[in-house]
């Protein structure tokens, strides 16, 4: 299994850009999540989905949508790009239904709009 | 909503001491408590968990405390070694007949073990 695979790793953008950032998992998990983690930061919850066609709101939304059409990704968009997402965004995915299932993150796509 | 957190933002210790990082929550609905190791410029991966049915939990080197009463976990790691110098970061969920299984992390602890 390659786990959660993110690309692109590196991305520069300039402001008001749009991009998509994509993440696929196949460890078959129902639950997917985006976080981001500015310096010096936890990590907060952008977005996250239950199962295909489900998708809800984390804690920082504004200026990100998602969408979930397979079991397997869960691609961030970017719509408007702003100084203020420059961060380093991690996919992450989880299986509900056994205990103690814990999250797997993948690398990482850290970028920076200028 | 949830609030977690964490101290000391910053930690260091000698190799072979014992380091402890705390982290208190705000919802006592909180069930569900990992720990997270963050190595520079790469994923986090958990290390330990812990279960609101349980006050503490081992592996190794490494033991988590919960005070469910006073709302606050702790990691324990003993006889620290450098290749434990990271980034740790505690969260908080509730998990609740399989619906909204989402963690509020804390701003995390850079620990540095010399050597």
């Amino acid at each position: 299994n390659a786990g959660v695979t993110q690309t692109p790793k590196f991305r520069i953008l300039k402001i008001g850009q749009s991009m998509t950032l994509q993440c696929t998992q196949d460890m078959n998990h129902n639950y997917m999540y985006w976080y981001r983690q500015d310096p010096g930061m936890g990590l907060k919850l952008i977005y996250y989905s239950v199962g295909a066609g489900i998708t809800d709101k984390g804690e920082v939304p504004n200026g990100y949508n998602v969408s979930r059409s397979t079991t397997e990704d869960f691609p961030l968009r970017l719509e408007l790009a702003a100084p203020s997402q420059t961060s380093v965004y991690f996919c992450a995915s989880s299986y509900l239904g056994r205990p103690n299932q814990p999250q797997h993150f993948g690398d990482g796509t850290r970028l920076s709009i200028l | 909503g949830e609030n977690v957190e964490q101290h000391p933002s910053t930690l260091s210790v000698q190799e072979g001491d014992s380091a402890v990082i705390k982290c208190t929550y705000s919802d006592s609905a909180s069930n569900y408590f990992p720990w997270y190791k963050q190595e520079l410029g790469k994923r986090p991966q958990l290390i330990i968990d812990i279960r609101s049915n349980v006050g503490e939990k081992k592996d190794q080197r490494i033991a988590v405390t919960l005070n469910k009463t006073a709302k606050h976990f702790s990691l324990h790691i003993t006889e620290t070694q450098p290749e434990d110098s990271a980034v740790y970061f505690c969260a908080a969920s509730m998990i609740s007949g399989g619906s909204n299984y989402k963690l509020t992390f804390g701003k995390g602890t850079l620990l540095t073990v010399n050597p």
